[in-house]
């Protein structure tokens, strides 16, 4: 059974740093893209970014670029988003997702709750 | 990197039918079959519906299908079921400068 567990969620001050965690199990991780999609309280979801299997595609929306770095451990099965600079906007659900092809996100983490402010 | 629109809202009762749009632009919906479509209850995690236009995941009943003309796709829920009610969101792979997009979500409503 695919499972992805995020952690690392915390309040955190404006302009402050998080990094959140993905641990996967139940599949092989090092095959698939890997993505972060995140939620903000009552709205909609919000691509935040995208990882190949080897890392060495990254993508994300551009409200973070500059700010957000998406990596991988493929040897313990990991994914991250180190946030920096958080601004009060990035509060959210920040969702842990398992890509395939086609931009088609087929397995969802518990997610992990993100809140900036002062 | 505008978000692909959906209705706000839609509503149906029990056994009609209700469609869903999901208006992207050339550049997305309308160059690419991979359109997906996404349930969320209240509290809990998006789950997959629809992948690639028109494929249901195992275990998705069939009555749910998707479809897609031009810069608009199109999830269609026959036979409302009360358990239907939820939001439901599109999304589309955008290419590499955007990777992907989501729409806005629509409630669905059962009578």
């Amino acid at each position: 059974e695919v499972q992805l567990m995020e952690s690392g969620g915390a309040l955190v001050q404006p302009g402050g740093s998080l990094r959140v965690s993905c641990a996967a199990s139940g599949f092989t991780f090092s095959s698939y893209w890997m993505s972060w999609v995140r939620q903000a309280p009552g709205k909609g979801l919000e691509w935040v970014a995208t990882i190949k299997q080897d890392a060495t595609e990254e993508y994300c929306v551009d409200s973070v670029k500059g700010r957000f770095t998406i990596s991988r451990d493929n040897a313990k099965n990991s994914l991250f988003l180190q946030m920096n600079s958080l601004r009060a906007e990035d509060t959210a659900v920040y969702y842990c997702a398992r890509l395939r092809p086609g931009a088609t996100l087929d397995s969802w983490g518990q997610g992990t709750l993100v809140t900036v402010s002062s | 990197q505008s978000a692909l629109t959906q209705p706000p809202s839609a509503s149906g009762s029990p056994g009609q039918s209700v469609t869903i749009s999901c208006t992207g632009t050339s550049s997305d919906v309308g160059t690419y079959n991979y359109v997906s479509w996404y349930q969320q209850h209240p509290g809990k995690v998006p789950k997959l519906m629809i992948y690639e236009v028109t494929k249901r995941p195992s275990g998705v009943p069939d009555r749910f299908s998707g479809s897609k003309s031009g810069n608009t796709a199109s999830l269609t829920v026959s036979g409302l079921q009360a358990e239907d009610e939820a939001d439901y969101y599109c999304a589309s792979y955008a290419g590499n400068n955007f990777f992907a997009l989501f729409g806005g979500g629509t409630k669905l409503i059962v009578l």
